[in-house]
């Protein structure tokens, strides 16, 4: 059983960068040509695609976030990361990492952007 | 970029059939065969119902079907059931391999 577990700060100032990590059991992150992906939520809104990383290492991303979002994967220890920089307000949200289109999904972990 | 379009709301009652419609671009929905669909419970992360337009995964009961027409998604729901009560995400990928959601649909069975 694939699971997918979100970590990383639940309070972040504006200006600074977001950092979180999703740790994977249960499948080893390097197998297959599959993808990682993170996507956000604000509170009582639609979901919001980040971007992915495949395990080639290849990585795309929503042009909406102007460049600030950078996803990393870590295979020694199962994981890949989300950094997004010079976060302000409108990044509160539930963040979520995801495998492949959504088979498997983290229970989702709560960013707030405040001073 | 902008999200694809969905109703903000539909309705059935129990035992009847709706349908739920997704509507994009040449650039995303009709363009390529990469729609999915997402189921979303209060409180919950989101579960995937369908995948490349139409594929259904592993433990997703077969009421739940998808199909494209032109720029056009659509999710249909049969033999609609209370559990089924719920908000319903589509998305798409576009030629620069970019995804995106629809605002999405919040389905009440009344």
């Amino acid at each position: 059983q694939v699971q997918l577990q979100e970590s990383g700060p639940g309070l972040v100032k504006p200006s600074q960068t977001l950092s979180l990590t999703c740790t994977v059991s249960g499948f080893s992150i390097s197998s297959g040509s599959h993808h990682w992906s993170w996507v956000r939520q604000p509170a009582g809104k639609g979901l919001e695609w980040i971007g992915r990383i495949f395990t080639s290492g290849i990585t795309n991303y929503n042009p909406s976030l102007k460049s600030r979002a950078t996803i990393s994967i870590d295979t020694s220890n199962n994981q890949f990361s989300l950094e997004l920089s010079s976060v302000i307000a409108a990044d509160t949200a539930v963040y979520y990492c995801i495998f492949s289109e959504g088979d498997y999904w983290g229970q989702g972990t709560l960013v707030t952007v405040s001073s | 970029q902008s999200a694809l379009t969905q109703t903000a709301s539909v309705s059935g009652s129990p035992g009847q059939s709706i349908t739920i419609s997704c509507t994009g671009t040449s650039s995303d929905v009709g363009g390529y065969n990469y729609v999915s669909w997402y189921q979303q419970h209060p409180g919950k992360a989101p579960k995937l119902l369908i995948y490349n337009v139409s594929y259904r995964p592993s433990g997703v009961p077969d009421r739940f079907s998808g199909s494209k027409s032109g720029n056009t998604a659509s999710l249909t729901i049969s033999g609609l059931q209370a559990e089924d009560e719920s908000d319903y995400y589509c998305s798409a990928y576009t030629g620069s391999s970019t995804k995106f959601f629809g605002g999405g649909t919040k389905l009440s069975v009344l």
